[in-house]
């Protein structure tokens, strides 16, 4: 198993650009997370899905949109970048279990200049 | 509402040197807790992790913690450090629903 894994590995781009940070797993999780994780400040969570076609927001879901038409991929879009989404992104995933154990793709490393 | 606490951002210790790292939580439920570990530019790996039963918690790389109830504590130790064991390490809880609750980290440096 590849376990979760992101594309791509680091980016920068422009203020105003848009793109997708791609998520996939292969273990047939049925919980994928995105998360941001900021200097000193821990991870929070941005956006999360209980299986295919079912996504919920979570503690900093501004300017990020998300879908789940698999339950292998978990796709993240930022709409119009800004300086503030500049962050390393982390996608994980979970089995349906009440322990919630999580687990970690390597991470996206993002600036937005 | 949940929380994680892991008030030293880091800590400095010599190889070989015995090490705590601390983490309290606030929850008004039952919780299960973890510890995750960062390697330089990785992402989190699970280090171990408390769900019921025994208090004290062996996990990879010769750590373990000790769930304390009543002191709403999980603090993670390991006897003897390693240079290899220098990373950030996470403290995180849920309780019982499908999302994690993570502190802010605590920054193990093991120096010669």
């Amino acid at each position: 198993n590849a376990g979760v894994t992101q594309t791509p590995k680091f980016r920068i781009l422009k203020i105003g650009q848009s793109m997708t940070l791609q998520c996939a797993q292969d273990m047939n999780h049925n919980y994928m997370y995105w998360y941001r994780q900021d200097p000193g400040m821990g991870l929070k969570l941005i956006y999360y899905s209980v299986g295919a076609g079912i996504t919920d927001k979570g503690e900093v879901p501004n300017g990020y949109n998300v879908s789940r038409s698999t339950t292998e991929d978990f796709p993240l879009r930022l709409e119009l970048a800004a300086p503030s989404q500049t962050s390393v992104y982390f996608c994980a995933s979970g089995p349906r279990r009440d322990s919630n154990e999580q687990f970690f793709g390597p991470g996206t490393r993002l600036t937005v200049l | 509402a949940q929380s994680v606490t892991q008030l030293d951002s880091q800590v400095p210790v010599f190889e070989e040197a015995p090490v705590e790292l601390r983490c309290n939580y606030s929850s008004s439920v039952s919780v299960y807790l973890f510890w995750y570990v960062q390697y330089p530019n990785q992402g989190l790996q699970l280090l171990l992790k408390y769900l019921s039963g025994s208090t004290l918690v062996k996990g990879i790389n010769g750590f373990e913690a000790e769930f304390n109830k009543s002191q709403t504590s999980f603090h993670l130790r390991k006897p003897s450090v390693h240079i290899s064991d220098t990373a950030e390490y996470f403290c995180a809880l849920t309780g019982g629903g499908n999302k994690l609750t993570f502190g802010t980290g605590t920054q193990l440096k093991v120096e010669l």
